[in-house]
Formats: structure tokens, sequence, C-alpha cells
């Protein structure tokens, strides 16, 4: 089956820099990448995903690359605000939302001022 | 956009008890659900993929006499922690998944979850 892997663990940024999360999968069928942010005791939130057919999709502050050669996609965040502390998941599927996702194991980002 | 719910929120049993869970979506029609384990500060496992009218389908390691899944509507699935244990204390989310052509995008939406404690 599908392995993602997700790093960093953790991440510690100062309030207005950029923030980088990676994550790997194993399985070439999967073709459907969301993120997901969580915070603490809450549900997961989508904010963004990418499919295998695009490289690249930005929305606002947040924009997600997705390597299919090398299996790798990546989250990342410009202008990081305080709000944006949280755990991010980044999961993978395919052929969209009605399949199972698996998802990785998580960042804890800290935005501090 | 899209609405997810679950009931409870949270939950304390004895040990020995079973426990329900609904999950339901609120504005759309969902013919699938999946339902998720989360142990403190560790990721979402999912348990079982839950279609309206059929059988669940467990995932690997998942105890389907244990944890049992209906799906009798297309807006209510229900996940029964039968004989709940310690170990089973756990935050549990279901989400739902809405389909091409109703609106949202094609993706899974999460509802708030429910904390289980069994003591």
């Amino acid at each position: 089956g599908e392995n993602v892997e997700q790093h960093p663990s953790t991440l510690s940024v100062q309030e207005g820099d950029s923030a980088v999360i990676k994550c790997t999968y194993s399985d070439s069928a999967s073709n459907y990448f969301p993120w997901y942010k969580q915070e603490l005791g809450k549900r997961p939130q989508l904010i963004i995903d990418i499919r295998s057919n695009v490289g690249e999709k930005k929305d606002q502050r947040i924009a997600v690359t997705l390597n299919k050669t090398a299996k790798h996609f990546s989250l990342h965040i410009t202008e990081t605000q305080p709000e944006d502390s949280a755990v991010y998941f980044c999961a993978a599927s395919r052929t969209g939302g009605g399949n199972k996702l698996t998802f990785g194991t998580g960042t804890q980002l800290k935005v501090e001022l | 956009g899209a609405v997810v719910s679950q009931h409870p929120s949270w939950v304390i049993c004895k040990s020995g008890t079973s426990v329900k869970i609904e999950c339901r979506s609120l504005d759309f029609q969902a013919t699938t659900m999946f339902w998720y384990r989360q142990f403190p500060k560790q990721s979402l496992m999912l348990m079982a993929t839950s279609n309206e009218g059929s059988k669940a389908t467990y995932e690997q390691g998942v105890e389907k006499d244990k944890f049992l899944i209906n799906h009798a509507s297309l807006t209510l699935s229900t996940l029964t922690v039968t004989s709940a244990h310690p170990e089973d204390s756990s935050f549990y989310i279901c989400s739902a998944y809405i389909p091409t052509g109703v609106g949202e995008r094609e993706t899974q939406y999460f509802g708030p979850g429910t904390r289980l404690l069994v003591l």
C-alpha cells in the first residue's frame, strides 16, 4: 500500500518568514495530494490540494509543488503569522477524495513573534 | 461549504460498555464516509471505509467485530465501539467524500471528532 513520509516533524520560524514542509510518497498510482491543518483538539481543515496533472498550485500565502518523477510534494507558506501555528498533515490517494487517504506523520509548525 | 457533524463530541464510559458515534453530512449526500482514529500527537490512521448500503471495508489490523460500522443512509454513518477498553481511548474522526459535480471540490471533509475516554 501507500506510504507517506513527512519532514520535518517540528518546525519553528519567525513571524514573516517562510515555512516549507516536504512529503514523499511510494505509490506511483497516487494522483491526489491534499494538505490539512489541524489545531489542537480540532478537526483537520483542508488548506490546499493538488492533482498529478499539475506541478504547482498557489492560494494566497500557501503554495504546493509536486514532482511526480521524484514522488514528492511540498507545502510552502510565505509571510507566516502566529495563527499559522498548528499541525500540518500531507496525504496521498488514488483518483481523488473518494479513495482512502494515507496521511503523513504531521509537522508541528510554530510561528514565533 | 460542506459540513460534517459528529455526535457526541466527547464521551466517558466504563470498561466493557459499548459506545456509538454518529457522523452526519449536513448539506450533501455522502455515498462514502471514512473513519479514522488519532492518538495524541500522532497522525490520522484510517480504520475503515463506509459505503452506503454495503458492508464497510476495514483496514488491516482493525477488528470489524469490535468496531461496528453502519452506513444506513446517504447522510449518516455510525461507529460503535463494542466492549470498550482503556486502550480504545482515542480521538475518533469521520470524514465524508464529496464527488465532483456537487458544488465543492472533490475531496474529504472531516467531522469535528469524538474524544473517547474509557475508564
